[in-house]
């Protein structure tokens, strides 16, 4: 019931294309859904995140799109260029703080994209 | 401003030997964390530590022990590496909340041969 569950695995794109990465969660205490991005031999990046009270949200051209019902958030990248390849990793976070008094992610496995000039 | 630091960037150790894992922190953050990171299976946290004086256990920490040395300081040891603990390390900190953003270190790569 911890586990986030990303996918694809990797991802190849023309430039201009518009990829996307699904994730999917069981627990229903996350309540937050950031998503970072990671460039080779980089430590990953907060890129864009999400709270369950809204369905999408856009920073300029990434966008998640959020359905709390089925417990699944997506991300977006439009008019992907190469400088947007990398690993992109989905996470969540509970309401809920541990017993020391802070908050973990679990992160999803990971997308490596990668897009064609 | 320099963030979250790590040190060594790369590392090789034979079976059996131990080594300690550096990182700082300069943003005043109260959580701190270690992952590390493998190849399919994303980010699996190690040990956090929510303040100064307190650690926990995360999803994978056998073989390892931590440190919070004060509130900037986190460092992960190894007291006897095994190959299953070649890796890229990964060291995180975050201010309180849960939206508060999270910020990671640079890594550590380490192979045990």
């Amino acid at each position: 019931q911890q586990q986030v569950k990303q996918s694809p695995q990797s991802l190849i794109v023309q430039k201009g294309g518009i990829p996307i990465i699904n994730c999917a969660y069981e627990n229903t205490a996350f309540d937050y859904f950031p998503w970072y991005q990671q460039f080779p031999g980089k430590g990953p990046a907060l890129l864009i995140a999400i709270r369950p009270d809204v369905s999408e949200k856009k920073e300029g051209r990434f966008t998640i799109s959020f359905n709390k019902s089925a417990k699944q958030f997506s991300l977006h990248i439009m008019d992907s260029q190469p400088g947007d390849s990398a690993t992109y990793f989905c996470a969540a976070s509970s309401d809920r703080p541990t017993t020391s008094g802070t908050y973990k992610y679990i992160f999803g496995t990971g997308t490596r994209l990668k897009v064609l000039a | 401003n320099a963030g979250v630091t790590q040190t060594p960037k790369f590392q090789v150790l034979k079976t059996g030997q131990s080594m300690t894992l550096q990182c700082a922190q300069d943003m005043n953050h109260n959580s701190m964390y270690w992952y590390r990171q493998d190849p399919g299976m994303g980010l699996r946290l190690i040990y956090y530590s929510a303040s100064e004086g307190t650690t926990d256990k995360g999803e994978v920490p056998n073989g390892y022990n931590v440190s919070r040395l004060n509130k900037r300081e986190f460092s992960l040891r190894l007291e006897s590496a095994a190959p299953s603990q070649t890796s890229v390390y990964f060291c995180a900190s975050r201010a309180k909340l849960t939206t508060d953003t999270q910020y990671f270190g640079p890594g550590t790569r380490l192979t045990v041969l």
